[in-house]
């Protein structure tokens, strides 16, 4: 298995370019999640699935879209880049296996992370 | 929502001494609380985890202790070795979505040889 892997890893933009970073997991995780990392901070979510065809906003949304058309897949779009949105990006995956806290193991595999610049 | 604060955001001790790192969280409903170990320029990764149900959890050189009526929980690495230098990241979430946890902002930990 490959776990989680992220493209491109390194990405320069110019304001206002658009461009999507992608994700995909071939663990069959049903739940997955984009963050940023801003430098000294810890990681905020900015939209998660918990599965194919199901998103929603975390906690920083603003400027970015997502899609889960298969359970592998879930690229993260940044449309009309600035600056603000200069950060490393970690996708990651986790598998929930049902409704009560003690069950499933929700431990979350991350992806390599991509670093993006917008000048 | 959920407010995670960590102390302190860097930490120095000497290779063989212990280091604590400690998180406070706000609501009352989170039920599970990991760390995770982040090395330079790398992805982070789970390095152990607690649930609402258990006080305390231990693996070899790293314990995490609950305390979840003053809402707080710590962890504590034992042993130390220039390895364990990273930035450690603690966490809080409800629920089975471990996913959506607020992030502490991290501790720089070095490990003096």
């Amino acid at each position: 298995n490959a776990g989680v892997t992220q493209t491109p890893k390194f990405r320069i933009l110019k304001i206002g370019q658009s461009m999507t970073l992608q994700c995909a997991q071939d663990m069959n995780h049903n739940y997955m999640y984009w963050y940023r990392q801003d430098p000294g901070m810890g990681l905020k979510l900015i939209y998660y699935s918990v599965g194919a065809g199901i998103t929603d906003k975390g906690e920083v949304p603003n400027g970015y879209n997502v899609s889960r058309s298969t359970t592998e897949d879930f690229p993260l779009r940044l449309e009309l880049a600035a600056p603000s949105q200069t950060s490393v990006y970690f996708c990651a995956s986790s598998y929930s296996q049902g409704t009560g806290y003690l069950s499933g193991a929700n431990v979350l595999t991350f992806g390599a992370g991509s670093r993006l610049t917008v000048l | 929502g959920e407010n995670v604060e960590q102390h302190p955001s860097t930490l120095s001790v000497q290779e063989g001494d212990s280091a604590v790192i400690k998180c406070t969280y706000s609501d009352s409903a989170s039920n599970y609380f990991p760390w995770y170990k982040q090395e330079l320029g790398k992805r982070p990764q789970l390095i152990i985890d607690i649930r609402s149900n258990v006080g305390e959890k231990k693996d070899q050189r790293i314990a995490v202790t609950l305390n979840k009526t003053a809402k707080h929980f710590s962890l504590h690495i034992t042993e130390t070795q220039p390895e364990d230098s990273a930035v450690y990241f603690c966490a809080a979430s409800r629920g089975t979505n471990a996913g959506k946890s607020t992030f502490g902002d991290g501790t720089t930990l070095t490990v003096k040889p």
